[in-house]
């Protein structure tokens, strides 16, 4: 099983759409939890870490379920420069190393 | 905010050569750095973790003699492809960690393409 599975996508929305993506994990040791965006052929950006309590910045909301190891994102209202490939990346406990999900495509259409 | 400088950002190299990729910290001590390589559609992953001053830390099946990784000070961090061949060919981030301030810096990636 990998360490960080997310939904394969890839998603195709309109505009002002709300969409979700989903990511588990699978190291219960795993301490922190983030979503990443990468543009193509671009690095890796932090979105937005993820908090048990839930956290929302904006238009974007993450939630964090220790107990299922599972990690969401929400975003609202969708506009066209949210087109990027969304990551869901974990901390691997006791050490430093982040460990990235593959990504999910998400395109937004006029 | 911190950021972290990557060079160069593209490179074509003939099979057989070797290829020098740098990552710098621009504004802050980098003590960890990590190189990531990323294959079309596939997700990041960790190559090795470098730690200024000392032996970098190889993940399984990377090997340590194709991909020398040289952290010789706080702010530099180098991956060197020796012997490139075109299964090489991919692209190539750094990462790094601030002293005292948890938070990781990715540099703009290196895409290296070996014919």
């Amino acid at each position: 099983r990998k360490e960080v599975e997310q939904d394969p996508g890839p998603f195709n929305v309109p505009e002002g759409a709300t969409v979700a993506f989903n990511c588990t994990y699978s190291n219960s040791a795993s301490q922190s939890f983030f979503w990443y965006r990468q543009d193509c052929r671009k690095e890796p950006k932090l979105l937005m870490s993820v908090y048990s309590s839930g956290n929302e910045d904006g238009r974007f909301t993450a939630q964090l379920n220790r107990a299922s190891q599972y990690i969401s994102l929400l975003i609202r209202d969708s506009k066209l420069s949210d087109s990027a490939t969304y990551l869901c990346v974990v901390l691997q406990g006791g050490s430093e190393k982040l460990v990235f999900g593959k990504g999910t495509k998400l395109t937004v259409n006029p | 905010g911190a950021v972290v400088s990557q060079h160069p950002s593209r490179v074509i190299c003939k099979s057989g050569t070797s290829v020098k990729i740098e990552c710098r910290s621009l504004d802050f001590q980098a003590t960890t750095m990590f190189w990531y390589r990323q294959f079309p559609k596939q997700s990041l992953m960790l190559m090795a973790t470098s730690n200024e001053g000392s032996k970098a830390t190889y993940e399984q099946g990377v090997e340590k003699d194709k991909f020398l990784i040289n952290h010789a000070s706080l702010t530099l961090s180098t991956l060197t492809v020796t012997s490139a061949h075109p299964e090489d060919s991919s692209f190539y981030i750094c990462s790094a960690t601030e002293l005292l301030n948890y938070g990781y810096t990715f540099g703009s990636g290196t895409r290296l393409t070996v014919v």
